[in-house]
């Protein structure tokens, strides 16, 4: 059974740096496309963006290029998304999607909250 | 980006009804189209894939149709577990953009 476990609710303070993970488990992990989603009330869902864990190649929405950064480690089938400063505007809940074109499976979220 | 354009963004309905839903792109995407449901507090779930295949272990009241720029979703006989938000979103380019959401309550 493929399962996406992401790590916990996290609280932050402007400035602050964070790592969100996202464990993959019942598939070939480094054959599968991995991407990032947000979604927030007012824009609703995003693309972030995608990686490939074989090889670590990343690709990202223009809106969050620069913004984030997505690794994987293929060792232990982890994807992360990685924010070195974070604003008051990443307050959102983030979704890992394996891809197959389409996202056909869903982590059950990170929700992220950047409040001094 | 490929904006995608659902309607309505509310739509009251009863059990039993005939539901449908449009999502309308900005440019064709051929039938790299999907549908997905959200429930308060989970995750999306996809429903249909390629504009018109039924994910796997999805009911058979759902059904998608359309390709180039117009695309529905059909929900032939609501039932109580379908009060959800409904989502399209196409990935014909590499920069996927979803639909802003329909509201399905009753």
């Amino acid at each position: 059974e493929v399962q996406l476990v992401q790590s916990k609710a996290e609280v932050k303070k402007p400035g602050e740096s964070l790592k969100i993970s996202c464990e993959a488990s019942g598939y070939r992990f480094t054959n599968s496309w991995i991407g990032w989603v947000r979604q927030t009330p007012g824009k609703g869902l995003e693309w972030m963006g995608i990686i490939f864990p074989r090889d670590s190649d990343a690709r990202y929405s223009p809106s969050f290029q620069g913004q984030v950064t997505i690794s994987a480690d293929k060792s232990i089938t982890t994807a992360y998304v990685h924010w070195n400063s974070l604003k008051a505007s990443d307050t959102a809940m983030y979704y890992c999607v394996r891809l197959n074109g389409y996202c056909d499976y869903w982590g059950q979220g990170t929700l992220v909250t950047v409040s001094s | 980006d490929i904006q995608m354009t659902q309607s309505p963004s509310t739509l009251s309905a009863s059990v039993g009804d005939r539901v449908t839903i449009t999502c309308r792109a900005s440019q064709t995407i051929s039938t790299w189209l999907a549908w997905y449901q959200q429930k308060p507090g989970k995750a999306p779930k996809v429903l249909i894939y390629k504009a018109s295949s039924l994910e796997s272990g999805v009911p058979s009241r759902f059904s998608g149709s359309g390709s180039g720029t117009e695309f529905t979703l059909t929900i032939s006989s609501l039932q109580p577990d379908d009060f959800a938000t409904y989502y399209c979103q196409q990935y014909d380019t590499f920069t996927w953009t979803f639909g802003q959401g329909t509201k399905v309550e009753i």
